[in-house]
């Protein structure tokens, strides 16, 4: 088991620009989710996938952004004209199929906007 | 509006004592229950999740209370160790509607001294 892992670990981008990052949640694992976090609050659920299907969305995940999960596998989630006001931890988590079980997150990603 | 709540930023609690630390929620439809620990740098870390037909689970030195009727719950950390001090998320899930986003607090920082 090797854990969620998230690439890069902190991105640093000028305002209007894309970034994309990755997440590979662990092998077995046919739930993934992205959620966002800022100074002094706790994770932000932004979207869900079982397998290749995405089939949550939070009203935080405006047209900026997308994410995908092609192949059931890794997923991608990028932000599209970056403004200031999406500098925060950008977290993946997985989890096994079936009720209550338990979310394992990666160390997540760190965007900084200037 | 929040719907989880963390009502103490921090909490300090001498090695080898008990750690309490409380959460409570405000949706009666919640069922799903999770602590998660954060170090810094790093992504949250499950400790212990309880469902809503329990009041109480274990799992070595950590222990989750529920109570459904006071829309309330407690994570007990004993003894506590110099490893624990971090910060403590709890997280509820309404896993009925087929949703599987977490809602966190805003966490409980834990310092415990040596």
């Amino acid at each position: 088991d090797t854990g969620v892992s998230q690439d890069p670990r902190h991105k640093i981008t000028k305002r209007g620009q894309n970034v994309t990052f990755r997440c590979d949640p662990i092998s077995e694992h046919n739930r993934l989710y992205w959620y966002r976090q800022t100074l002094g609050q706790g994770p932000e659920f932004l979207t869900y996938f079982q397998n290749e299907a995405q089939l949550e969305k939070s009203r935080l995940l405006s047209d900026r952004f997308s994410a995908e999960r092609p192949k059931g596998s890794f997923s991608t989630l990028e932000i599209q004209r970056t403004e200031q006001g999406d500098s925060a931890m950008y977290l993946c988590a997985s989890s096994p199929q079936g009720r209550n079980q338990p979310q394992h997150f990666g160390d997540g990603t760190r965007l900084s906007i200037l | 509006d929040q719907q989880v709540k963390q009502n103490s930023p921090s909490l300090s609690v001498q090695e080898g004592r008990i750690s309490i630390l409380n959460c409570d929620y405000t949706n009666s439809m919640f069922d799903y229950f999770l602590w998660y620990k954060k170090y810094p740098a790093e992504g949250p870390t499950f400790l212990i999740s309880i469902s809503s037909i329990k009041d109480k689970n274990e799992d070595g030195r950590f222990t989750v209370f529920l109570n459904k009727s006071a829309k309330h719950l407690s994570l007990h950390i004993v003894p506590s160790q110099p490893g624990d001090s971090a910060v403590y998320f709890c997280a509820v899930a309404y896993s009925g509607a087929g949703s599987y986003q977490l809602t966190f607090g805003k966490g409980t920082k834990l310092s415990v001294i040596p």
